[in-house]
């Protein structure tokens, strides 16, 4: 079946650095992408979405950029905190729509180093 | 507004018990998903229910099945425990179709021995 994959298990950054977090997926069906946030202990947490149709998407702090062409994902966080430290996922809906059961990469554990 | 709530929090059987676990979604979200975490293999989706009906099966054998009330509360049940089924299954909600965004509770850490 189509997976989603992360590129980097672990990526250590310098607090108030910027840091980027990819994703490579490989079904080119997939419509809508995701980036969760999950922390020890708790599950995981929404951060920011893309549909296909879009190349780039801001929130408050993040930045997620799609290249569709190379299937590739990104998450940017700019000037990163303490409190960003976590695992993050990139996820795919490919099924065009509704709560069809999210696919999820292997995640990256993002260190913050003080 | 209250989050997804999952009970209980932590759990602890032997190999061939079986297991219930409990989802509460976020009130006026009617689609509940099941997901299995591992450190292995990730988060892998289970199933999801909308309108008491399973929607959608990922790939999990029959011993892992689920249900969903009228008040969209959903239960997980796993049964024949194996050694492997140790993880963390996380419940997630999301509105009525159109939205595909989840909303996760905190997961149940099923321990099994």
């Amino acid at each position: 079946g189509e997976s989603v994959g992360l590129h980097l298990p672990t990526l250590s950054v310098q607090e108030g650095d910027n840091s980027i977090i990819n994703c490579a997926y490989s079904n080119s069906a997939s419509d809508y992408f995701i980036w969760y946030k999950q922390e020890s202990g708790k599950g995981p947490q929404f951060i920011i979405d893309i549909r296909s149709n879009m190349d780039k998407r801001q929130g408050q702090r993040v930045t997620v950029l799609l290249n569709k062409t190379v299937k590739h994902l990104s998450l940017q966080i700019a000037a990163t905190q303490p409190g960003d430290s976590a695992v993050y996922f990139c996820a795919e809906n490919g099924s065009g729509g509704g709560a069809d059961g999210l696919t999820f990469g292997k995640g990256t554990h993002l260190i913050i180093q003080p | 507004k209250a989050g997804v709530t999952q009970t209980p929090r932590y759990l602890i059987k032997t190999r061939g018990q079986q297991v219930t676990l409990s989802c509460s979604p976020i009130s006026g979200h009617r689609s509940v998903s099941w997901y299995q975490q591992t450190p292995g293999q990730g988060l892998q989706f289970l199933f999801e229910y909308f309108s008491e009906t399973q929607r959608n099966k990922g790939n999990f054998p029959g011993r892992f099945s689920g249900r969903q009330f009228s008040n969209s509360r959903s239960e997980m049940n796993v049964s024949t425990l194996e050694l492997g089924d140790s993880a963390l299954y996380l419940c997630a909600s999301s509105r009525p179709s159109g939205s595909n965004e989840q909303f996760f509770g905190p997961g149940t850490r099923l321990t099994v021995l």
